[in-house]
């Protein structure tokens, strides 16, 4: 079995300020691990995954995550907060390559101060 | 590449009436096929997976009756929910695992108000 826990509902940020997302899974099997971001009334678009290699990700729109194994923490970031990044963020974890289905977390939602 | 084209994206039904939500693969094979149900403010719950040519696996507690799932080719999916009540009423968001990059891509999501 597998979970995903965000800490954090809502995160708020000033708008060029640092923005960190936290992200804890579980997993039985080596995991794939995602970060999505959504719009309100869209679907989920791709920030990065991790799947296997360098555990340092970068992904679209400056954000990038480290997969650390000993923490079995998938965190995410983006060094200055643009008012675009205003949104709600999910992470999640599938089951390696032989995984199916995605596990999400409760998400966090962003809020970006001017 | 690699995306899923979900329709429609806002529908208004009225109670008793059924509602066929359609998500189709445009450049790829998809599979598999998820459904998931999201709540306001909320995360996305998985609803069921459903395989080409075979039957939907349905999660613990959602009604297979309810939520009809059929996945006849490999570029189709449909969700179909049968006699809608307005406690059906939700945003319902299909996804596909992507074969040649172990990710997922996601539909545009559907508004299904019943009134």
């Amino acid at each position: 079995a597998q979970s995903v826990t965000q800490l954090g509902s809502h995160v708020s940020v000033s708008e060029g300020a640092l923005v960190l997302l936290r992200c804890n899974y579980s997993s039985s099997v080596p995991p794939y691990l995602f970060w999505y971001v959504q719009y309100p009334n869209q679907g989920l678009q791709l920030l990065l995954k991790y799947t296997t290699g360098a555990t340092l990700v970068k992904g679209i729109n400056g954000f990038e995550a480290e997969f650390k194994k000993s923490e079995t923490s998938f965190h995410l970031t983006k060094p200055s907060a643009h008012m675009s990044d205003a949104a709600e963020y999910f992470c999640a974890v599938s089951e390696g390559a032989a995984g199916n289905k995605l596990t999400f977390g409760g998400g966090t939602r962003v809020l970006v101060k001017p | 590449g690699a995306v899923v084209s979900q329709h429609p994206s806002r529908v208004i039904c009225k109670s008793g009436t059924s509602v066929k939500i359609e998500c189709r693969s445009l450049d790829f094979q998809a599979t598999t096929m998820f459904w998931y149900r999201q709540f306001p403010k909320q995360s996305l719950m998985l609803m069921a997976t459903s395989n080409e040519g075979s039957k939907a696996t349905y999660e613990q507690g959602v009604e297979k009756d309810k939520f009809l799932i059929n996945h006849a080719s490999l570029t189709l999916s449909t969700l179909t929910v049968t006699s809608a009540h307005p406690e059906d009423s939700s945003f319902y968001i299909c996804s596909a695992r992507v074969p040649t990059n172990y990710g997922y891509t996601f539909g545009s999501g559907t508004r299904l108000t019943v009134v």
